[in-house]
């Protein structure tokens, strides 16, 4: 149980365009979302939580217009990078959050980003 | 800024070795500490968790410790394979937020034949 599924699992694209990432809980609900942004080597960096049916919430220093996140259903969130450009490259993934289950996340398997 | 200290940064184990992590959080225990386990190019899959009611919790090979006192809990991997080479990740709640956690800086563990 706990599956999360992150689609697509690689991506380039270039600079100026935008690129969707999906995120869907395959055999739960999830009320609440996460996407994170991971550089090589180093630790998972919160950019937002997502909560079905109503904004995000964006940690500081995340441009939300840049990234823009959509919660439209209790199984699918959305993050579309906008007009990206070579510094936005980079690893990243997103969580769920079983409801009854604290703050346990469940994980995608990441998307790697690449802006030419 | 809120944080979780990890220790070491990098481990070599040799195969059937004992592999210890440790964690350090500032906030007030509340909900789950856990682990994660995340290979090269993957997300990372939750390994163990453990409540600050408990002192202990063993899954397998698996076995986190937890010291609310001193704000402090480990993982232990025991008979350590290289299959269980991976970068590890423990997780702390904030203190202000009942879904988010943070996530210590990483443990880079290779298991050596």
């Amino acid at each position: 149980g706990a599956v999360v599924s992150q689609h697509p699992s690689w991506v380039i694209c270039k600079s100026g365009t935008s690129v969707k990432i999906e995120c869907r809980s395959l055999d739960f609900q999830a009320t609440t979302m996460f996407w994170y942004r991971q550089f090589p080597k180093q630790s998972l960096m919160l950019m937002a939580t997502s909560n079905e049916g109503s904004k995000a919430t964006y940690e500081q220093g995340v441009e939300k217009d840049k990234f823009l996140i959509n919660h439209a259903s209790l199984t699918l969130s959305t993050l579309t990078v906008t007009s990206a450009h070579p510094e936005d490259s980079s690893f990243y993934i997103c969580s769920a959050r079983v409801s009854g289950a604290g703050n346990i996340q469940y994980f995608g398997a990441g998307t790697r980003l690449s802006v030419l | 800024q809120q944080q979780v200290k990890q220790s070491p940064q990098s481990l070599i184990v040799q195969k059937g070795g004992i592999s210890i992590i440790n964690c350090a959080y500032e906030n007030t225990a509340f909900d789950y500490f856990p682990w994660y386990q995340q290979f090269p190019g993957k997300g990372p899959a939750l390994l163990i968790a453990i409540r600050p009611d408990v002192s202990e919790k063993k899954e397998g090979r698996f076995t986190i410790s937890f010291n609310k006192s001193a704000k402090q809990f480990s993982l232990h991997i025991m008979d350590s394979q290289p299959g269980d080479s991976a970068t590890y990740f423990c997780a702390a709640p904030t203190g202000t937020s009942y879904d988010k956690v943070i996530f210590g800086p990483g443990t880079s563990l290779s298991v050596i034949p």
